[in-house]
Formats: structure tokens, C-alpha cells, sequence
């Protein structure tokens, strides 16, 4: 059971263009929503971030729209570049007392042409 | 001065062996974790350690065996390989907490069962 739903499952957007990542949830526990990058190769690394009572986030060319009464978030990349070329995951936070976790999203590998 | 450094990067092994993984941070955080980032790029949870104590286990098979000698070091001993093990292995830390704190990745070791 996917508990962080993320489409699409791959992107190609043209040098200049807006990339724009969807991913829906269903448990109204998690309650912090980081995005994460990762280049080949690499580990993940966090991008941004968002609180759920915030219902949007700028970093930069980097949006977090953030909808709660639908239960869904999205990343919007401004003015994409070819060095954004990455796979990017949503992720969920559930707050515990010591068992914190994230739960991820299955990915969307970004392609920017140019 | 990596953050989250891992040894080693590839692993190369026959089904049935026995191989470890080992983690170690500098950032002074008392939370650790290891992910499995699977051949479609899905990241799962295995496990997580609070101050050298096991708080997550994500019905892992046993044949999965982590150990925290110390808060910076988590290792990742693994029995019997079997081909499905196959997989890129992430170490991950962070600033313990209930609040969000940002999880560090470190670069992953790809592990390959023949």
C-alpha cells in the first residue's frame, strides 16, 4: 500500500520550462512534507520543504503548493535548467516520540532538454 | 569531512554470503537510519536508531541485522544473501526530535547478489 502517491513517474520539460510534480496522500498523520533530489549516483537531498498550514512555499525557482482539504502537494520548478535533470521524491512526515519517519513517494525522474 | 560517509560504495557478492554495510556521521546527530532504494528508484525505511537503540523495524527479514556500536556509527550486517537483496542501501541521519529535522543521506552502497 502506497501510503505518498507521486506522478508523474518521469518528465521532460524544455530548458526554460516549468516542471511540475504532483503527490497525494490519504494518512492525515503526516505532517511535514519535504521534497528531495537525487542525482545519480548520490543520496537524496532535501530541496524544500512545507508545514501543512502553509498552502505555498518559495525557495528560489522551487514552489511547494500545498493543499489539505484535498490531501495533495506539489513541486513546481520555475524556469527549468539542464543541471535540474534529477529524480525528485515527495516525502511525509509522521511525528512520533522516537520513531519519527518518512514515508517517500516513488519517484519522478526529471529530464530537461534543451 | 563527509557528513554521512558509507563503506563500501559497491558490493559485488555470490548468493548466500554474508556481507555488512557500515555508516558513520559527523554531524553529532543521535538518529540514524538505513533505507533500500529498490531497481525502480523506491525508497523504503528498513530501519532506525535513537541513541544506539533500535526504534524502527520495518518487517525486515532477520536475515537483516543492524548495530549501533555508538551514536555516529550504524552498520548493516546482512546473512544469506539472496538475489532479491539486490538493491542500492542508504544511510540516512538526523537531529533527534519530534520536530522536523532535516534528514542527512549519505551516498549509498550498491549491493549486487549473484
Amino acid at each position: 500500500q502506497q501510503q505518498v502517491k507521486q506522478s508523474p513517474q518521469s518528465l521532460i520539460v524544455q530548458k526554460g520550462g516549468i516542471s511540475i510534480i504532483n503527490c497525494a496522500y490519504e494518512n492525515t498523520a503526516f505532517d511535514y512534507f519535504p521534497w528531495y533530489q537525487q542525482f545519480p549516483g548520490k543520496g537524496p537531498a532535501l530541496l524544500i520543504a512545507i508545514r501543512p498550514d502553509v498552502s505555498e512555499k518559495k525557495e528560489g525557482r522551487f514552489t511547494i503548493s500545498f493543499n489539505k482539504s484535498a490531501k495533495q502537494f506539489s513541486l513546481h520548478i520555475m524556469d527549468s535548467q539542464p543541471g535540474d535533470s534529477a529524480t525528485y521524491f515527495c516525502a511525509a512526515y509522521t511525528r512520533g516520540f522516537g520513531n519519527e519517519k518518512l514515508t517517500f513517494g516513488t519517484g519522478t525522474r526529471l529530464t530537461i532538454i534543451p | 569531512d563527509t557528513a554521512v560517509s558509507q563503506t563500501p560504495k559497491y558490493l559485488v557478492t555470490q548468493m548466500g554470503n554474508d556481507k555488512s554495510i557500515k555508516c558513520e556521521q559527523n554531524l553529532g546527530h543521535d538518529t540514524m537510519y538505513w533505507y533500500k532504494q529498490d531497481s525502480k528508484k523506491f525508497l523504503k525505511i528498513m530501519f532506525s536508531y535513537n541513541n544506539k537503540e533500535l526504534i524502527i523495524n520495518e518487517t525486515v527479514p532477520n536475515r537483516f541485522s543492524p548495530k549501533s556500536p555508538d551514536k555516529a556509527h550504524l552498520n548493516l550486517h546482512i546473512n544469506s544473501l539472496e538475489l532479491g537483496d539486490s538493491a542500492v542501501y542508504f544511510c540516512a541521519s538526523r537531529k533527534g526530535g519530534t520536530s522536523y529535522n532535516e534528514q542527512f543521506f549519505g551516498p549509498g552502497t550498491r549491493l549486487t547478489v549473484l
